[in-house]
């Protein structure tokens, strides 16, 4: 079945170095993404989005890059801080006017200070 | 605003029992969610309510009901507790559509089932 999922499931990034982490979906009719962070334990929080007419995003310190030829989003986070450590997940809005979004399993971001 | 809330925050509940999570926002969004997380899975959606009054299923809506109380409120309840539905259960609330809108989740309910 289709489904939206991530290349790494964990990763380590240098303090103050830039973190990139990917994710993968298979539906070319998605046409909204959006990342959330998960700190240990709490809800997901909402970090930036991207609908399928855009290709990147720039909010603070985070770009996400959306490659529709290959199906491909990616989050960007630069200047990695420790308060960045969390799981990162993607998910998309398959339908339009569908009322439900598909999450991806996450990565888990880890900052060495 | 206090955003979306969730109670309890942790419960232990033996084979069979029942119990009810609730869920709130004061955002005055239209629709509701009901998700479960497991270890190494991604959020699988429950029960979902896009207005006040309809309550649709969602991926995983065995063994599990839910009441859209009022705009502000959306409970879930287990019936007949099972070892399968120890889990991580988040409430999730949206102004629009899933489509244009953000989710915006609750802290989460811890739940074992022994």
């Amino acid at each position: 079945g289709e489904s939206v999922g991530l290349h790494l499931p964990t990763l380590s990034v240098q303090e103050g170095d830039n973190s990139i982490i990917n994710c993968a979906y298979s539906n070319s009719a998605s046409d909204y993404f959006i990342w959330y962070k998960q700190e240990s334990g709490k809800g997901p929080q909402f970090i930036i989005d991207i609908r399928s007419n855009m290709d990147k995003r720039q909010g603070q310190r985070v770009t996400v890059l959306l490659n529709k030829t290959v199906k491909h989003l990616s989050l960007q986070i630069a200047a990695t801080q420790p308060g960045d450590s969390a799981v990162y997940f993607c998910a998309e809005n398959r339908d339009f006017g569908n009322e439900k979004l598909t999450f991806g399993t996450g990565t888990r971001l880890t900052i060495i200070p | 605003n206090a955003g979306v809330t969730q109670t309890p925050k942790f419960q232990v509940l033996k084979t069979g029992q029942s119990m009810t999570l609730q869920c709130a926002q004061d955002m005055n969004h239209n629709s509701m969610y009901w998700y479960r997380q497991d270890p190494g899975m991604g959020l699988r959606l429950i029960y979902y309510s896009a207005s006040e009054g309809t309550t649709d299923k969602g991926e995983v809506p065995n063994g599990y009901n839910v009441s859209r109380l009022n705009k502000r409120e959306f409970s879930l309840r287990l019936e007949s507790a099972a070892p399968s539905q120890t889990s991580v259960y988040f409430c999730a609330s949206i102004r629009g559509q899933a489509n244009t809108d953000t989710q915006y989740f609750g802290p989460g309910t811890r739940l074992t089932v022994l």
